[in-house]
């Protein structure tokens, strides 16, 4: 089945350590987009990829990159994780082109900080 | 001020009651999607409206765009244990990918 995956489903890193969570999708869409999302409130959208062109919403911290080696890949790099970073971040993908196209989730990363 | 208001933030019910969530915008949405979440997974896409008016079914769940494409509802039936989860509503405007979520209703069915 085509489907979003996000390893791990679960990490665990120091206060200040970098980490990278990744994502990969056989759905072949063009448009991948992280979000944050914490306990039990809407996903926020940190930044998206259209193919290689890289967007970033205007409130997402320096501290939070991403990396698209090719289609089906995209890497959330988080550079020096503070204790207000716990959360749970989704990666999703849609097709491109036209507006409005839903979005397919995967099951998450929950981050944990110590 | 969250650009799409969704409501009630909490609704903890019995099994067998009906429920409808809202969501509400001063802005024109080219479509609005509803997405349902269970603990520990991503959310999943329910159904998308897109022409004002629009009323679609889905077994026990109906959904309704507004005439005016700024607001739409959510009712559900007969509730189970089941649909218990994260309801979140997003519109998507008429240029971009990117969707508007409000910020979710979170539902318990008791048995």
């Amino acid at each position: 089945d085509a489907m979003v995956i996000q390893n791990p489903r679960y990490q665990v890193t120091q206060f200040g350590k970098p980490v990278t969570l990744s994502c990969s999708q056989t759905l072949n869409h063009n448009v991948m987009y992280w979000y944050q999302q914490k306990s039990s409130q809407a996903p926020k959208l940190l930044f998206h990829y259209y193919d290689k062109d890289f967007n970033n919403e205007a409130d997402t911290p320096d501290n939070f990159q991403s990396r698209r080696p090719n289609t089906s890949f995209c890497f959330l790099d988080i550079r020096s994780p503070g204790l207000g970073d716990a959360a749970m971040y989704l990666c999703a993908t849609s097709l491109g082109g036209t507006a409005g196209q839903p979005q397919h989730f995967g099951d998450g990363t929950r981050l944990s900080i110590l | 001020t969250q650009l799409l208001e969704q409501s009630p933030q909490f609704l903890s019910i019995q099994e067998g009651e009906n429920l409808t969530v809202y969501c509400n915008s001063s802005s024109v949405f080219s479509s609005l999607q509803w997405y349902r979440q269970e603990p520990g997974e991503g959310p999943v896409l329910l159904v998308t409206v897109v022409t004002g008016g629009e009323v679609k079914k889905l077994k026990r769940l109906t959904f309704q765009f507004g005439d005016a494409r700024k607001d739409s509802s959510l009712h559900i039936t007969a509730a189970q244990p089941g649909d218990t989860g994260l309801y979140l509503c997003a519109g998507a405007w008429e240029y971009g990918n990117k969707l508007v979520f409000g910020a979710g209703t979170i539902l318990r069915v008791k048995s």
